[in-house]
């Protein structure tokens, strides 16, 4: 039942940008996308959600495609406490009451 | 900043025992949920809970699970007869919303030890 796809890993260099794809080509027109983190056993972490405009916050931005089908997690300026499993997910807001994780990808930041 | 808090971290207990996990929500969030995940596996969705009742539950929330929130502030989850197989991190979230949001805050775990 996956509705999105995400590289299983990725690697970044401590400092760079972190751009993090996720594709989602089956989302409806009120699925909205969110991104969220788990560092190693901790739990996750809500970072950013948006519907079809960009969305910036103080830990990302969130880039999605005009045609919604895909969408790309940005982390400016990624730090080693960066490294962690993201996960992208879409959902209908004010219907669905849960978030459903899928496996997402694991980003490690390089020193 | 107000925050998610479970007890107790990690929980070792014997197959067949009663388990109950706690949790204490931000206090003005409306929605709770409880998530498991094993380990190396993904985190996976237990059951909500909305207006002292269930909202929605899995279909790994079978009748050995039940969920409380028996004072107001606690929101509990149990496990009637434990098995082998309930060995994983349970993880509580709260939201503020009628998760409009979709803004889950959660908790740092408790870890269970089935043996």
């Amino acid at each position: 039942d996956a509705k999105t796809t995400q590289p299983p890993s990725m690697d970044c260099a401590e400092g760079r940008a972190a751009n993090l794809p996720c594709n989602h080509s089956t989302i409806s027109g009120n699925e909205y996308v969110y991104w969220y983190r788990q560092i190693h056993s901790q739990g996750p972490q809500y970072i950013i959600h948006g519907l079809k405009n960009n969305e910036t916050n103080e830990m990302a931005s969130l880039i999605i495609t005009e045609d919604r089908k895909s969408s790309t997690l940005i982390l400016p300026h990624a730090t080693l406490r960066d490294t962690a499993v993201y996960y992208c997910i879409v959902r209908v807001a004010a219907r669905d009451d849960k978030i459903i994780f899928g496996k997402g990808t694991r980003l490690h930041i390089l020193p | 900043e107000p925050e998610v808090t479970q007890t107790p971290s990690h929980q070792v207990t014997q197959m067949g025992q009663e388990v109950i996990l706690r949790c204490v929500p931000i206090s003005n969030h409306l929605y709770f949920y409880w998530y498991r995940q094993i380990l190396g596996q993904k985190v996976e969705f237990l059951v909500s809970f909305y207006n002292n009742e269930i909202s929605e539950k899995s279909e790994i929330f079978d009748d050995q699970f039940s969920v409380e929130r028996p004072d107001g502030s606690n929101f509990t989850l149990k496990i009637r007869s434990t098995k082998l197989e309930d060995s994983a991190m349970y993880f509580c979230a709260s939201s503020r919303h009628k998760i409009n949001t979709g803004e889950l805050f959660f908790g740092e775990g408790s870890r269970l030890t089935v043996l």
